[in-house]
């Protein structure tokens, strides 16, 4: 069975400042790891997706994230931050196959401060 | 359509009363998922349907909650005799055959439970 931990529930940054947002998981085979968004009384929207091609990630709105086997993380970064990207943000993991499904973190709630 | 529908957006309800959570898939999506978001609790999986097999209902916290999913569409959660626990909000998502790449989630419904 896979898991992710999210530590801490909320982060807050001034704006322009480097966003991170921390994710560790744990599976027995090669994961798929997933940075989701939702923004208020909005559902998820994908922000970008880890699929055992290149361990550097882009995704939309500027945000990346770094897969390191050795560390089993999957951190959230963005160089800086805006207004705009107060959110919360769920880490997922999955693996191949049927009948998988994501296994979320608990989310990290952002805040952006003028 | 073109997005994931769910229905209705809000249902505050009294304890003890069954409700039924709706969601309308994409067109041609074959896995459907349901997840519940609790306040601090992240996502939980309930259940899961693709194509004609049998669903894994192995996420479903008490046999209160039970869903169907008819003719490959449309899929129907029913909670029976709520309790205040449930209050939470029901989120669906659907994908086109097996690509874990390509979830996409609806708005979910906020259930309150007075």
């Amino acid at each position: 069975a896979q898991s992710v931990t999210q530590l801490g529930s909320h982060v807050s940054v001034s704006e322009g400042a480097l966003v991170l947002l921390r994710c560790n998981y744990s599976s027995s085979v090669p994961p798929y790891l997933f940075w989701y968004v939702q923004y208020p009384n909005q559902g998820l929207q994908l922000l970008l997706k880890y699929t055992s091609a290149a361990t550097l990630v882009k995704g939309i709105n500027g945000f990346e994230a770094e897969f390191k086997k050795s560390e089993t993380s999957f951190h959230l970064t963005k160089p800086s931050a805006h207004m705009s990207d107060a959110a919360e943000y769920f880490c997922a993991v999955s693996v191949s196959g049927a009948n998988s499904k994501l296994t979320f973190g608990k989310g990290i709630t952002l805040s952006v401060r003028p | 359509g073109a997005g994931v529908s769910q229905s209705p957006s809000n249902k505050v309800t009294e304890k003890g009363k069954d409700v039924e959570l709706r969601c309308d898939p994409i067109s041609g999506h074959t896995a459907l998922y349901w997840y519940r978001q609790s306040l601090g609790q992240g996502l939980e999986f309930l259940i899961y349907f693709q194509g004609n097999s049998a669903p894994d209902k192995s996420g479903l916290p008490s046999d209160r909650f039970s869903a169907e999913r008819t003719g490959g569409s449309v899929s129907t959660l029913t909670i029976q005799r709520t309790q205040q626990e449930d209050s939470a909000v029901y989120l669906c998502a659907t994908l086109l055959g097996y690509d874990l790449y390509g979830y996409t989630f609806g708005s979910g419904t906020r259930l309150t439970v007075v």
